[in-house]
């Protein structure tokens, strides 16, 4: 079983600053690193999926990192608003068997954004 | 377009009756998983499925079964339900890439065991 940690658990974010927190996991060049964004009272979607060390995705103001050598991902949201607000999700596999056999989760960092 | 439906929403059993979740998914997707979310803990995996016919077990399967008859429905059954089954179950479903694409979630079901 994987170990997936992220970090902070939980951040509160004046509204219009840029943030950014921490998904680490065993250093190992064989991972597909996957982002999720959680709303309350919703179902987690998927925002990045990286393979290679050293990707870089962005969505809009919503940007992330890998670094499969020594084992993080950075999410990083710039300017954050009020509907960034949710609990993001960490998640990782293995890239043999094509991730057929699901994603090990971190327990997400909870990020309230406060106008 | 649907995506992924899980039913039902809401449930309240008694210690030791029996239920089953359903998954439903309308995107042709092969892969298909079962996850519970406990307070305090990341999403674990159940069950999961890589096709018709197929299933295998995750992290944590004890107390559960699954069937995948028809591609696009996974189903989950509790045969002797438990208190420490409460939790939301959340269903989802990849392509054979997921790694490249990412899982499609379902809106899940919140169990609980009395």
């Amino acid at each position: 079983i994987l170990n997936v940690e992220q970090s902070p658990q939980s951040l509160h974010v004046q509204e219009g600053d840029s943030t950014n927190f921490t998904c680490s996991f065993p250093s190992s060049n064989f991972y597909a690193l996957h982002w999720y964004r959680w709303e309350t009272a919703k179902s987690p979607e998927a925002l990045f999926v990286m393979t290679l060390n050293g990707d870089e995705k962005k969505k809009g103001r919503i940007s992330a990192t890998l670094n499969t050598k020594e084992g993080y991902s950075y999410l990083y949201i710039k300017g954050s608003q009020p509907e960034d607000s949710a609990t993001y999700l960490c998640a990782l596999s293995p890239l043999s068997g094509g991730g057929a056999d699901g994603l090990t989760f971190g327990k997400g960092t909870h990020l309230i954004i406060q106008p | 377009n649907a995506g992924v439906t899980q039913t039902p929403k809401f449930r309240v059993l008694k210690t030791g009756q029996s239920m089953t979740l359903l998954c439903a998914q309308d995107m042709n997707h092969e892969y298909m998983y079962w996850y519970r979310q406990d307070p305090g803990m990341g999403l674990r995996l159940i069950h999961y499925s890589v096709g018709e016919g197929t299933t295998a077990k995750g992290e944590v399967p004890d107390g559960y079964n699954v069937s995948r008859l028809k591609k696009q429905n996974f189903l989950l059954g509790l045969e002797s339900a438990a208190p420490s089954q409460t939790s939301v179950y959340f269903c989802a479903s990849s392509y054979v890439s997921g790694i490249s694409y990412g899982y499609t979630f379902g809106s899940g079901t919140r169990l609980t065991v009395v």
